[in-house]
This record gives C-alpha cells, structure tokens and sequence, in this order.
C-alpha cells in the first residue's frame, strides 16, 4: 500500500524558515517523480513543486521559487521541502504527491499544515 | 501558464441524478487531464488519469472525457458520497495547473 506521510509544519514568523519532510513507503521511491501541492484555507490547490526521480530536474510555481528548495534522499525514502523568507500567503495545508509530469500525481499524503503569521 | 476553468462554480443535485462537471484548458493539454475529489478534511484522492481512465478503486459510476481543451466529468448516479469538491488538472507542461473546483452539493 502507498503511504506518504508529511511532518514539520508549523507556525512561524513572517521571514523565517521550515522544512518539511514526505516520508514514502509502500513503491519504489527511487523511480518516481514527487510533487508538493498547497491549499491555502477554504482554497483551491496550488501546485508548488517538483523533482525527478533522480534528482537531476526541479520544477516551481513562481510564487514560490528563489525562497522554497525541493530535495529528496532516495536512500531515506524521503522528500523535503525547505521553505525560507516564508510570508503570510505561504499560510497552507501542503501536501506530498507521487508524481508530476511525466506521470499522473496519483496518491497524496494527509497534508501538513504552514501557518506563517506575526 | 494554462489556466484551466471549472463549470459549474457549485452543482446541487439529489442522490440518484447524474451530474456533470466541466474544464475547460486555456489551450491544448492533449489528454493530460486528471480529476481528483476532494471530502472535507481530506487530501485530494484521483478519480480519472489521462481524460478516461478511472484511477485505482475509482467505482464505475465515474467516467471521464474530452481531449484538447474539453474536458467533462460525468458521475452516473450520484451517491451520498459523492457530494464533495472535484478539481481537474493537467500535466501537458510546467507549469501543473489545477482548475479552482467545483462545489457538488446535496440539493
């Protein structure tokens, strides 16, 4: 069974950082492309970011990139998002996603929740 | 950026009826066109991959269409589970995009 599981959400001042980690479980994570994807409160879904399966290529939303970095360790079976100069619109449920482009984001995890506020 | 527009904005429909949901992209996706449901709560879950095909444990009643920039999502007879928010999204290009959803209320 595919599981994904999001952890280090948080609250935080505007201008601070987090990371968040995606731990995968249940596929061969080292073959597949992952995704974040965001929903602000009572919002649609906004995606956020990508990454290939080997690292090589990284994808992201303009409103987020030069302040968010994806990675992934292949060996932990885990996705990260590092998120600095964090602002209020940052304020989401993000959730981690298997997929992007080349496949179809197809399992999602519970979310974890960003609240950036003074 | 392709923008993709969900119509209607929220359908209120009875148990039984079937329902139609529309996206429309801004320009060609091919058939690169998901949907996903959404229960309060909950993380988006996919319901149809590539226009047509249903997603793993997506029931029969669920079927999608279109290709280019038409697409439609047709529940044949809605039961109370069904009444949730559905998203499209695409993945023809970067950047992914996901239509604003639309509301599937219990009328």
């Amino acid at each position: 069974e595919v599981q994904l599981l999001e952890s280090g959400g948080g609250f935080v001042q505007p201008g601070g950082s987090l990371r968040l980690s995606c731990a995968a479980s249940g596929f061969t994570f080292s073959t597949y492309g992952m995704s974040w994807v965001r929903q602000a409160p009572g919002m649609g879904l906004e995606w956020v970011s990508s990454i290939s399966y080997h690292s090589v290529d990284t994808f992201y939303a303009d409103s987020v990139r030069g302040r968010f970095t994806v990675s992934r360790d292949n060996s932990k079976n885990t996705l990260y998002l590092q998120m600095n100069s964090l602002i209020a619109e940052d304020t989401a449920v993000y959730y981690c996603a298997r997929g992007a482009r080349i496949a179809t984001i197809d399992y999602w995890g519970p979310g974890t929740l960003v609240t950036v506020s003074s | 950026e392709i923008v993709l527009t969900q119509s209607p904005a929220t359908l209120s429909l009875s148990p039984g009826e079937r329902a139609t949901l529309s996206c429309r992209a801004s320009q060609s996706v091919s058939t690169y066109l998901a949907w996903y449901q959404q229960r309060p709560g909950q993380a988006p879950r996919l319901l149809i991959y590539d226009a047509s095909n249903r997603g793993t444990g997506t029931p029969a009643r669920f079927s999608g269409s279109g290709s280019g920039t038409d697409f439609t999502l047709t529940i044949s007879s809605l039961e109370p589970e069904d009444f949730a928010v559905y998203y499209c999204q695409h993945r023809s290009n970067w950047p992914i995009t996901f239509g604003q959803g639309t509301r599937l209320e219990i009328k």
